[in-house]
């Protein structure tokens, strides 16, 4: 079955940079595009960004661009969201997310756990 | 403010049937589909419906979404102590070229 395990969350300093990854497996990782998701304490979910199967094709959110990049390796079948340039705001914990179908325009289906950032001096 | 619009509370009692709205506001929404998610207490949030109307893998019947013109619903029937969440509907923007979710509504089991 779909299996999606966040990691690399923790506390970092307003500017400070942190990187984010996503273990998949139970399926096959580079036929999907795949998505970073987040949610601020006590607040609803925000698309983050996006990357097409191949990496060919990246999407962001105007609230990280610039800031963010997201990237993949299908060979060890895992995400990754590097971030930059951390501000307050983007406290939140950031969850990776397999769309339901392999539609480039697909809603999440699958969720990992998810993983605190915490953006705070 | 969010192009899918959500009550941000509901209730009812065990064995009720209660509905939660998702209005959408822009063009470059309304014409896709909706999908439903349950997000219990500390948990990642967990697909409940697809397409509108599609259960999700091992989701209870007692769960049904539905969407007419610019809105959606997601009905839950015979209602349980186990139902109380957060519920969050989410669309794919066109001009966003990603999805979007509602607000969230707060369901409260009395």
């Amino acid at each position: 079955q779909v299996h999606l395990v966040d990691s690399g969350g923790g506390l970092v300093k307003p500017g400070g940079s942190l990187r984010l990854s996503c273990a998949a497996s139970g399926f096959t990782f580079s036929d999907y595009y795949m998505t970073w998701i987040r949610q601020a304490p006590g607040k609803g979910l925000e698309w983050v960004s996006d990357i097409s199967g191949s990496s060919r094709y990246t999407n962001y959110a105007d609230s990280v661009k610039g800031r963010f990049t997201i990237s993949r390796d299908n060979a060890k079948n895992s995400l990754y969201l590097q971030m930059e340039s951390l501000r307050a705001d983007d406290t939140a914990v950031y969850y990776c997310a397999r769309p339901v179908t392999r539609d480039g325009d697909s809603l999440p289906g699958y969720w990992g756990q998810g993983s605190l950032v915490t953006v705070s001096s | 403010q969010s192009v899918l619009t959500q009550p941000p509370s509901a209730s009812g009692t065990p064995g009720q049937r209660v509905t939660i709205s998702c209005s959408g506001s822009s063009s470059s929404v309304v014409s896709n589909t909706i999908n439903w998610y349950q997000q219990l207490p500390g948990t990642a949030p967990k697909l409940l419906i697809s397409s509108n109307n599609q259960r999700s893998s091992g989701v209870p019947d007692r769960f049904s979404g539905s969407k007419s013109g610019t809105s959606a619903s997601l009905a839950i029937s015979g209602l349980q102590s186990e139902d109380e969440a957060d519920y969050y509907c989410a669309a794919w923007d066109d001009s966003l070229n990603g999805p979007v979710f509602g607000g969230g509504t707060k369901l409260t089991v009395l």
